[in-house]
């Protein structure tokens, strides 16, 4: 089946500090991964995507890169802010299955 | 903002009383999904729609039945709540028909059942 596997939390880091969440997955065929940011008390937004093997997604400053051959899409960020501080899904979907396969989830806090 | 509102925001009701949710979208999207959050678990999939009257089931769907009487609006329906059943609860709509297009959500609904 379907499946995403994320680092535990809580990810605790100083502002400016480098980020990494990592995500690995199962999956049949060639799945669109992505990943999603939650702040406190609001839905879930989209941050980024990628839909084949060695794209690279990006925004606000997050990158995440397809990597069909260890089966991963790590959140990356140079230099994290106090405002970065939310939760992070990593998720794939398989257009086959048409149904977003989600991880359980990375809290992020990021400390002055 | 993909024009989707859920109502109520916040609702707390007691053990074996039914529980409607709704979702709103302004944009005439055809898939349209129910997820629930808890923690240890992510979002899960409950039932999703994809057109007037077409509906099917997701992973955690026992205990839930949802109805699609027009494009606008997805329901989702606890007929006798559990506290099994407490939960945030957020829908979704699918941007395109495509199955790699992204998913957007709105800002959920806290359910507390006691």
């Amino acid at each position: 089946g379907n499946s995403v596997t994320q680092m535990e939390g809580p990810v605790t880091l100083s502002e400016e500090a480098f980020l990494t969440i990592n995500c690995t997955y199962t999956a049949t065929g060639y799945p669109s991964l992505f990943w999603y940011v939650q702040y406190p008390g609001e839905g879930l937004q989209l941050l980024l995507k990628a839909t084949k093997a060695d794209d690279k997604g990006s925004n606000k400053g997050f990158e995440a890169t397809y990597r069909k051959e260890t089966t991963s899409f790590h959140l990356e960020k140079g230099s994290v802010q106090v405002s970065d501080s939310a939760v992070y899904f990593c998720a794939l979907i398989n257009t086959g299955f048409q149904k977003l396969v989600f991880g359980t989830g990375t809290r992020l806090l990021v400390s002055p | 903002d993909a024009g989707i509102t859920q109502s109520p925001r916040h609702k707390v009701t007691e053990t074996g009383t039914p529980v409607t949710l709704r979702c709103h979208q302004t944009e005439n999207h055809r898939y349209m999904y129910w997820y629930r959050q808890d923690p240890g678990h992510g979002l899960r999939l409950i039932h999703y729609s994809y057109g007037v009257k077409d509906t099917d089931k997701g992973e955690v769907s026992d205990g839930y039945s949802v109805s699609r009487s027009k494009t606008e609006d997805f329901l989702l329906t606890l007929e006798s709540a559990t506290s099994s059943q407490t939960s945030v609860y957020f829908c979704a709509i699918r941007q395109g028909d495509r199955g790699y297009n992204e998913q957007f959500f709105g800002p959920g609904t806290r359910l507390t059942v006691l």
